[in-house]
């Protein structure tokens, strides 16, 4: 039962230009996500976080779109640079729960120089 | 302020044997996860510990496999009688409280031969 799903496996934006990760959830429990930027053989780190009674949140290059009733968020790069290459996972979880953070399988993301 | 530090960073065990990874939170952080990453895939949610106390073991199998986080020292994954499936990235995070930011340490990579 895959709570939240990322169905893009992969991504290839061009230098420059904007890049869009999108991220489903089907719990309606879930109140707060948070997005993670992963390089091979290393831990995921923190990027941008959204609470539920926000519709989006920035943070410089880095936004995040909370949509309540579609059940979607998505990151907003822009502008994406080689450097953001790499595997981005969204993570949600509930404050009423045990506050596990529940994550997709992750999109891989290639911005090409 | 050092991040999370798990140990070791690789380890390699024969079937049979016993693993255990070791997990530090960051310093002033009472609230330990610990996620599973098989090859090609997301990050699957094992357990959620506070001091002392086991709050979610709703994601670690059932049998070999056991969590711990001790009023004074590391948190322990243990896995006992090692299978070759149970080959994977093991990362733990921590977070000052429930509900926050979760960061995550380097991962320890067990391969079971």
């Amino acid at each position: 039962d895959q709570q939240v799903k990322q169905n893009s496996p992969s991504l290839s934006v061009q230098e420059g230009r904007i890049s869009i990760l999108n991220c489903d959830y089907t719990n309606s429990m879930f109140d707060y996500f948070l997005w993670y930027k992963k390089y091979p053989a290393e831990g995921p780190t923190f990027l941008i976080s959204i609470s539920s009674i926000k519709d989006k949140n920035e943070d410089g290059r880095f936004t995040v779109f909370l949509n309540k009733s579609a059940k979607h968020l998505s990151l907003h790069i822009v502008p994406s640079q080689p450097g953001d290459s790499a595997v981005y996972f969204c993570a949600a979880h509930t404050t009423s729960g045990t506050y596990k953070y529940i994550f997709g399988t992750g999109t891989r993301l290639k911005v090409l120089a | 302020n050092a991040g999370v530090m798990q140990n070791p960073r690789h380890l390699v065990r024969r079937r049979g044997q016993e693993a255990r990874l070791r997990c530090s939170p960051m310093k002033g952080h009472s609230h330990v996860y610990w996620y599973r990453q098989l090859p090609e895939e997301g990050l699957k949610f094992m357990v959620y510990l506070q001091k002392e106390n086991i709050i979610d073991e709703s994601g670690m199998p059932k049998e070999r496999f056991s969590a711990e986080f001790p009023k004074e020292g590391p948190s322990i994954l243990r896995i006992q009688q090692v299978v070759r499936g149970d080959s994977a990235a093991y990362f733990c995070a921590s977070s000052p409280m429930g509900g926050t930011e979760a960061f995550f340490g380097q991962g320890t990579r067990l391969t079971v031969v």
